[in-house]
């Protein structure tokens, strides 16, 4: 069964203090890897793709790494404007249906000044 | 440009009666998903349309679910019989193909009273 794991649940962090989440997964066959924040009362918004292990990509102070069973965000000197809910997803290739994403609970991030 | 937008924001029903959801795309984009988000849990996919393609259902929990879409564009997302388990958010998201990053709506608060 498809599934993807989140952790750790909840991160609070200073301003300033970098650190990495985690999105373990389990896909048959691995389409994409998409990662996005998702802020209270709204909907998720699209950070990025990743398609292939090895593959990075970096959007201001967020970089997203993938391996063969999971993903890392890695938040460099986080700000307070950083604290968010970030959801980590799959699209798989085979079975079932190959266009939606099956999504992680999320990891609820808090950045104190 | 403009983005993915649901109507109405809020909803509140009593137990037995339906509802109806609105979704509207991003102009162009082929691909429309709905996802639920229930309290503490992370985002379930319903349903799928691609282009004139038969819609994937394998997402919709019961019977009670149903949703329709106008060629490339608008779609609604029908609840018969609402149910208090029904209570979520319930997102819509487009993408211009398939494999492509999806971009969420707002999403619709339904609570089942």
């Amino acid at each position: 069964e498809d599934q993807v794991t989140q952790s750790p649940e909840a991160l609070r962090l200073q301003e300033g203090e970098s650190s990495s989440l985690n999105c373990s997964y389990t896909v048959s066959g691995l389409r994409g890897l998409f990662w996005y924040r998702q802020d209270p009362g709204k909907g998720p918004e699209f950070l990025f793709t990743l398609y292939s292990a090895g593959e990075e990509k970096e959007k201001e102070r967020l970089k997203a790494t993938l391996t063969k069973k999971e993903s890392f965000l890695h938040i460099t000197a986080p700000k307070p404007e950083d604290s968010a809910t970030y959801l980590c997803a799959v699209q798989a290739g085979y079975g079932g249906s190959q266009g939606n994403l099956i999504f992680g609970k999320g990891t609820k991030l808090s950045v104190k000044p | 440009g403009a983005g993915v937008s649901q109507s109405p924001s809020n909803k509140v029903t009593e137990k037995g009666k339906d509802v109806e959801l609105r979704c509207d795309p991003i102009s162009g984009h082929t691909a429309l998903y709905w996802y639920r988000q229930r309290l503490g849990q992370g985002l379930e996919f319903l349903i799928y349309f691609q282009g004139n393609s038969a819609p994937d259902k394998s997402g919709l929990p019961s019977d009670r679910f149903s949703a329709e879409r106008t060629g490339e564009s608008v779609s609604t997302l029908t609840i018969q019989r609402t149910q208090q388990e029904d209570s979520a958010v319930y997102l819509c998201a487009s993408s211009l193909v398939p494999r492509n990053e999806q971009f969420f709506g707002p999403g619709t608060r339904l609570t089942v009273l």
